[in-house]
């Protein structure tokens, strides 16, 4: 399983744009990198997923580069609602094994 | 409303008293999973399954057990609880290439 890079903690204001980046030097072919949202006490929430180039939903956006060795998580327009642990995690799916490894993910937290 | 339950939602008993914890899906998802969160330590994997009757161990099996009779149901069992299971327990399912769904969460207290 590729082990997964993010910073500990980022800040905030509302309104801004957020890039939260993570790197997964040694990401194999068939990994997809999929970014999760946790509030205290509250199970991970999905948040996108995708395996290479953009992809973009109603609540983030994910940028993926060729290499696939990193990969950022975007944010548009933050709220104090969006403060959370975010985490990256690659994961390998295929018929016979899934196994998905959370990280000590990024505190991201949103300032007034 | 397409959901993962678990229960209870917070549980305190005594060290060695046999205790199950149950998840439920109504997804109709294969894959479900059991995961412990601890301070500083993150989420953990306990045990997963792919579909009916089908279980491995993920990274702290220890202690535990688990059964897929059913699709929908995945419960998570302590045979002998200690005061180190003391944790923050949750379910998950998915499709073969989904996003998880996560449960609301278990706290279990073992005194």
């Amino acid at each position: 399983l590729a082990k997964t890079t993010q910073p500990i903690s980022m800040d905030s204001y509302e309104g801004q744009e957020v890039n939260i980046t993570c790197s997964h030097n040694n990401i194999a072919t068939n990994d997809y990198i999929t970014w999760y949202q946790q509030f205290p006490s509250q199970g991970p929430r999905f948040i996108i997923q995708g395996y290479k180039t953009k992809v973009t939903n109603e609540v983030a956006s994910l940028f993926i580069p060729a290499d696939r060795k990193s990969s950022t998580l975007s944010l548009p327009r933050v709220s104090l609602s969006d403060t959370a642990v975010y985490y990256c995690l690659a994961f390998f799916s295929s018929g016979s094994a899934r196994q998905l490894t959370f990280g000590s993910g990024t505190q991201l937290t949103v300032l007034p | 409303e397409a959901q993962v339950t678990q229960n209870p939602r917070y549980l305190i008993t005594v060290t060695g008293k046999k205790l199950t914890v149950t998840c439920s899906q109504n997804m109709n998802h294969e894959y479900m999973s059991w995961y412990r969160q601890d301070p500083g330590l993150g989420l953990r994997q306990i045990y997963y399954s792919m579909n009916v009757e089908v279980t491995d161990k993920g990274d702290v099996p220890e202690g535990y057990k688990v059964s897929r009779k059913e699709k929908r149901n995945f419960p998570l069992i302590l045979e002998s609880p200690s005061p180190n299971q003391t944790s923050l327990y949750f379910c998950a399912s998915s499709t073969t290439g989904g996003g998880y769904t996560f449960g609301s969460g278990t706290r279990l207290t073992v005194v």
